[in-house]
């Protein structure tokens, strides 16, 4: 079965500085998806970025950016010039569509403060 | 686009009662739904997967009969917290799976969660 593993329960960056959310997973499968999900105090899920694991280059989104390394099974997310506004719970998720069931399975998280 | 609405989005019901949360997908059909529950401080643990027009599939663990999912329609999953206690009291969230032309790719869009307290 699949995993994925935050290993990092909190994490606090000043504002307009970098900082880098660990995950990793385990699978056996060789096309998955991989994403990094937000949940602000809202708890409305936002959709951050997504990697095909099928591709090498890391996935980019403004000033998100990911570090995939499909051997190491590794995916952290970096933010860079961390606003306020990024302040949330950070989940690292998985999915495979062999099966079609488009399930998604999602690490324990990470609580990202900023400040200010 | 690819707005999921939930309704209610708070309920307090007192044990033993049931209650019925509606996930709806507003512009778009799923024919696939997810429902989530969260805990305090905790991660999202997928319930079951909620397919129209057949019986959903439940993950190991979760109680069939206490947590009835009904996808009558290509828009609308609902589900009914049977018989609630309080260690039902939880946050519930859907979520619907759609062919994004965009992104050329099945995306999942969440629902803005449905907390239901049992008193």
């Amino acid at each position: 079965a699949q995993t994925v593993t935050q290993s990092q329960p909190e994490m606090s960056v000043q504002e307009a500085e970098t900082v880098t959310l660990s995950c990793t997973y385990d699978t056996s499968e060789s096309d998955y998806y991989l994403f990094w999900y937000k949940q602000p105090p809202s708890r409305q899920m936002i959709l951050v970025i997504r990697q095909e694991a099928y591709k090498q280059q890391n996935a980019t989104e403004n000033r998100f950016s990911v570090n995939f390394q499909k051997a190491a099974k590794s995916f952290s997310l970096k933010i860079s010039d961390s606003q306020l506004g990024d302040a949330a719970m950070y989940f690292c998720a998985y999915r495979s569509d062999t099966s079609g069931t488009y399930k998604y399975i999602f690490g324990t998280g990470t609580r990202l403060k900023v400040l200010a | 686009g690819a707005v999921v609405s939930q309704h209610p989005s708070w309920v307090i019901c007192k044990s033993g009662t049931s209650v019925k949360i509606e996930c709806r997908s507003l512009d778009f059909q799923a024919t696939t739904m997810f429902w989530y529950r969260q805990f305090p401080k905790q991660s999202l643990m997928l319930m079951a997967t909620s397919n129209e027009g057949s019986k959903a599939t439940y993950e190991q663990g979760v109680e069939k009969d206490k947590f009835l999912i009904n996808h009558a329609s290509l828009t609308l999953s609902t589900l009914t917290v049977t018989s609630a206690h309080p260690e039902d009291s939880s946050f519930y969230i859907c979520s619907a799976i759609s062919w994004n032309k965009g992104t050329g790719q099945y995306e999942q869009y969440f629902g803005p969660g449905t907390r239901l307290t049992v008193t």
